[in-house]
């Protein structure tokens, strides 16, 4: 089955820098890639996916590369403020009438003031 | 905010017991998919109902088991609860079309501690 590997488990920026995670994932058939931030004692919340037949996708401070050869994704978070501050989760799934997640372990991202 | 919530928001309960939980999908959702989130993990795909049929099943044993009704709102049973079963469970709403499931917006989650 798909293993979805997810680096750094912590990460500390100051506020205004960017922030980078990386998840390479292993079955060369997942075709969709969603990005969920969890807040302590939150719902996880999509923030961006993006599709197999898209090499980036952007919206506002957030963007998401993939490169398909190398099974590997990230997330790019520009201009951070305190408020992004939290649990990051990748996923992957592949196509077919169950599209069932395999996340990440996480990152705790900390924005310090 | 999604529009998915789920009951109770926590449960304890003891070892070898039976727990029933609850998810109303988004409105215009067809389809719940049900996740673990151990303390500190990501979420672990339990299974997925899509018309009121199991449609994909993660590595969970058989006393997990679930029910999708004809308003598409979900149920979660857990048998013979262990120890390990104590995790925030969360249900995921989506819309199929075609045989394709979309993007996947999560519940509150219910906080289930077994002593």
């Amino acid at each position: 089955g798909e293993n979805v590997e997810q680096h750094p488990s912590t990460l500390s920026v100051q506020e205004g820098d960017s922030a980078v995670i990386k998840c390479t994932y292993s079955d060369s058939a997942s075709n969709y890639f969603p990005w969920y931030k969890q807040e302590l004692g939150k719902r996880p919340q999509l923030i961006i996916d993006i599709r197999s037949n898209v090499g980036e996708k952007k919206d506002q401070r957030i963007a998401v590369t993939l490169n398909k050869t190398a099974k590997h994704f990230s997330l790019h978070i520009t201009e951070t403020q305190p408020e992004d501050s939290a649990v990051y989760f990748c996923a992957a799934s592949r196509s077919g009438s169950a599209r069932q997640l395999t996340f990440g372990s996480g990152t705790q991202l900390t924005v310090l003031p | 905010e999604t529009g998915v919530t789920q009951s109770p928001t926590h449960l304890i309960k003891t070892r070898g017991q039976q727990v029933t939980l609850r998810c109303s999908s988004q409105s215009g959702h067809n389809t719940v998919s049900w996740y673990q989130q151990a303390l500190g993990q990501g979420p672990q795909f339990i299974f997925q109902y899509y018309r009121e049929e199991e449609n994909g099943r993660g590595n969970f044993p058989p006393r997990f088991s679930g029910l999708q009704f004809p308003n598409y709102s979900s149920e979660l049973n857990v048998n013979a609860l262990e120890l390990d079963d104590s995790a925030l469970y969360l249900c995921a709403s989506s819309s199929s079309l075609r045989g394709l499931i979309n993007e996947q917006f999560f519940g509150p989650g219910t906080r289930l501690t077994v002593l």
